[in-house]
């Protein structure tokens, strides 16, 4: 049973625009998030990651919001680029195991020029 | 030097070969992990360790056998897999538990493409 869901496979906006992407956990003991990047051929990148004691957390273009009570993140870009197109990977962990991160299934975003 | 590397990129093997994965990193990191991917599923976590030790076996079928020869060093070891075993194995790496326990952000090699026959 998945305890990081990411129900939207995939993702297609405009070049300029803001891409929303949004992944859901059922484990209230997480309490730490991150989002990878993946490209084809290569292995994830990390990207950005918010501790439950916030609730958005910003990083250039990248910004992670994290709704406790409703189990719900999200990562916005502003502005998406082409150069966004890959799967994003959210992942949660939890204090009983801090090296263990649970991913959600990826979703692929394609940003059109 | 902030890459993880990971031998082979692609690999073909049959259910009767022995056959090795390797994974090192060169940025001072006390925690390896290796992680199985099949197409359009998560990441899956397999082994951990910690500043040499085995910490987490995820019941892995003792066919993968994993191995920390230095702590630069991550070793998979690979015998009588299964065809349902071809994945893609990515290794990553992080800088390992501190007394209070922190997170830090794992960060991963390319991955090795398996492909058992």
């Amino acid at each position: 049973d998945q305890q990081v869901k990411q129900n939207s496979p995939s993702l297609s906006v405009q070049e300029g625009r803001i891409s929303i992407l949004n992944c859901d956990y059922t484990n209230s003991m997480f309490d730490y998030f991150l989002w990878y990047k993946k490209y084809p051929a290569e292995g994830p990148t990390f990207l950005i990651s918010i501790s439950s004691i916030k609730d958005k957390n910003e990083d250039g273009r990248f910004t992670v919001f994290l709704n406790k009570s409703a189990k719900h993140l999200s990562l916005h870009i502003v502005p998406s680029q082409p150069g966004d197109s890959a799967v994003y990977f959210c992942a949660a962990s939890s204090p009983s195991d801090f090296n263990k991160f649970y991913f959600g299934s990826g979703t692929k975003l394609n940003v059109k020029p | 030097d902030t890459e993880v590397t990971q031998t082979p990129k692609h690999l073909v093997m049959g259910m009767t070969n022995k056959k090795s994965l390797k994974c090192e990193q060169h940025m001072g990191h006390r925690a390896m992990y290796w992680y199985k991917q099949k197409a359009k599923k998560p990441p899956e976590l397999m082994f951990v360790y910690s500043y040499e030790k085995l910490s987490i076996n995820e019941s892995v079928p003792s066919r993968f056998s994993p191995e920390c020869p230095n702590s630069s060093l991550l070793n998979l070891h690979l015998h009588a897999l299964q065809p349902e075993d071809s994945a893609l194995y990515l290794c990553a790496s992080s800088q390992g538990p501190s007394g209070s326990g922190s997170y830090n952000e794992q960060f991963f090699g390319p991955g090795t493409r398996l492909t058992v026959l």
